[in-house]
């Protein structure tokens, strides 16, 4: 049973400092990899999606990589804004299963 | 382009009252989902269903019922409502992997008394 996991749960920084969050998962065997941010009270918003051929995907001041093998991905904010804050959730697609999973999410607040 | 639209954004029901939450998307996506969101649980699949026709269980589908008529909507039914049902339901859709980037609606917030 496929398990994501992400660290931190919770993080707080100052404006303008370069983030990293983290996402685990147990099964190797993705489709791929789907990073999305939630505002409260707010449904999901897809920020990056990577397949499982890809190593990295960009969009603006975000960076999000995959290491299948070790079953992990990072995502990078540089830079980071007040208007950043918000949860961030990744989500896996397994072989072989019509399941989307997701983590528990991680909840950054980036202050002025 | 409307995306993926849910129908009522917010509801009460009395235990033991049923009720329908409304999910139609717009993009011609086969995959359909229906998720519950509860703090510090994260989502959790209830059922899902890979086009018309087709459902199947997610994690938690105990209490709900779905059907698929049609490729555009995807119905989540609560047949008897109870209060451990008190969460936020969102759908999604997506094309069938593996490209399967998934839009997701703005959410039903549904509390049980």
């Amino acid at each position: 049973k496929q398990e994501v996991t992400q660290i931190p749960a919770a993080l707080s920084v100052p404006e303008g400092e370069n983030l990293v969050l983290n996402c685990s998962f147990t099964d190797s065997a993705i489709y791929n990899l789907q990073w999305f941010r939630q505002d409260p009270g707010k449904g999901l918003t897809s920020l990056l999606l990577i397949q499982s051929s890809q190593r990295e995907q960009t969009s603006g001041r975000l960076n999000a990589s995959l290491d299948k093998s070790s079953g992990r991905s990072t995502l990078y904010i540089a830079a980071s804004q007040p208007g950043d804050s918000a949860t961030y959730l990744c989500a896996v697609w397994t072989y072989n299963t019509d399941k989307l999973i997701f983590g528990t999410g991680t909840r950054l607040q980036v202050f002025p | 382009n409307a995306g993926v639209t849910q129908t009522p954004k917010f509801q009460v029901l009395k235990t033991g009252q049923s009720m329908t939450l409304q999910c139609a998307q717009d993009m011609n996506h086969e995959y359909m989902s229906w998720y519950r969101q509860d703090p510090g649980m994260g989502l959790r699949l209830i059922h899902y269903s890979v086009g018309a026709g087709i459902t199947d269980q997610g994690e938690v589908p105990n209490g709900y019922n779905v059907s698929r008529s049609t490729t555009e909507d995807f119905p989540l039914r609560l047949l008897s409502a109870a209060p451990s049902q008190t969460s936020v339901y969102f759908c999604a859709s997506s094309y069938s992997p593996p490209n399967t980037e998934a839009f997701f609606g703005q959410g039903t917030r549904l509390t049980v008394v």
